[in-house]
């Protein structure tokens, strides 16, 4: 099992361009989330998906798209980057909603740097 | 918004105890959690505690939680160099369908 995974670990955007990150999960979780982490702040939730088909809006969702179009798949869009989207990007999933206990899973982070 | 607060770095000798507090201000939390992200790494699952527990050990964990205070600390014995790393502490939310993190400690673990 590959667990989370993310592409890509690094990019470098100019200001106005766009990009998507990918996240994949090979443990046929039905949750996935998009996080950013910036210094001192934590992470923050960006959107949620509960499914296959189906997104939510988070903390910070502005200037951010997604889209689940297959269950282990959570893509993250930016169609205009800003150098406040300077942060770096985890994707994580799970079993179930938060209502309960449930472990979130992470990938190991894109760190993207908008100039 | 609710806030989970922790302090941002802390520095212990190898083989001492670590202590690292955080605090959080809703007290419909269900399930508070601490997580290790390692450097270049995501975050991993340390441990957890329900909510209407008082203390939780496992191995050189133990996590204690203060609900009326709404402290929540995680202490590690016997502290190695490779418990250095970055600690999130977190919480649940039920009701919200929700998840907090705190800002994280940086752990240093002297030789």
């Amino acid at each position: 099992n590959a667990g989370v995974t993310q592409t890509p670990k690094f990019r470098v955007l100019k200001t106005g361009q766009s990009m998507t990150l990918l996240c994949a999960q090979d443990m046929n979780h039905e949750y996935m989330y998009w996080y950013r982490q910036d210094p001192g702040m934590g992470l923050r939730l960006i959107h949620y998906s509960v499914g296959e088909g189906t997104t939510a809006k988070g903390e910070v969702p502005d200037g951010y798209n997604v889209s689940r179009l297959k269950k282990q798949n959570f893509l993250l869009g930016l169609e205009s980057a800003a150098p406040s989207q300077t942060s770096v990007y985890f994707c994580a999933s799970s079993y179930s909603s938060w209502r309960g206990h449930n472990e979130q899973f992470f990938g190991p982070g894109t760190r993207l740097t908008v100039l | 918004g609710e806030d989970v607060e922790q302090s941002l770095f802390l520095s212990v000798r190898e083989g001492d105890s670590s202590v690292i507090n955080c605090t959080y201000t809703d007290s419909s939390s269900t399930y508070l959690y601490w997580y290790k992200q390692e450097p270049g790494a995501g975050l991993q699952l340390l441990t957890y505690i329900f909510s209407n527990m008082d203390m939780k050990q496992d191995q050189r964990l133990t996590v204690l939680l203060n609900k009326k205070d709404k402290h929540l600390s995680l202490r590690i014995a016997d502290t190695q160099t490779g418990d250095s790393a970055i600690y999130f502490c977190a919480e649940s939310i039920r009701d919200n369908n929700d998840m907090r993190f705190g800002a994280g400690t940086r752990l240093t673990v002297k030789p």
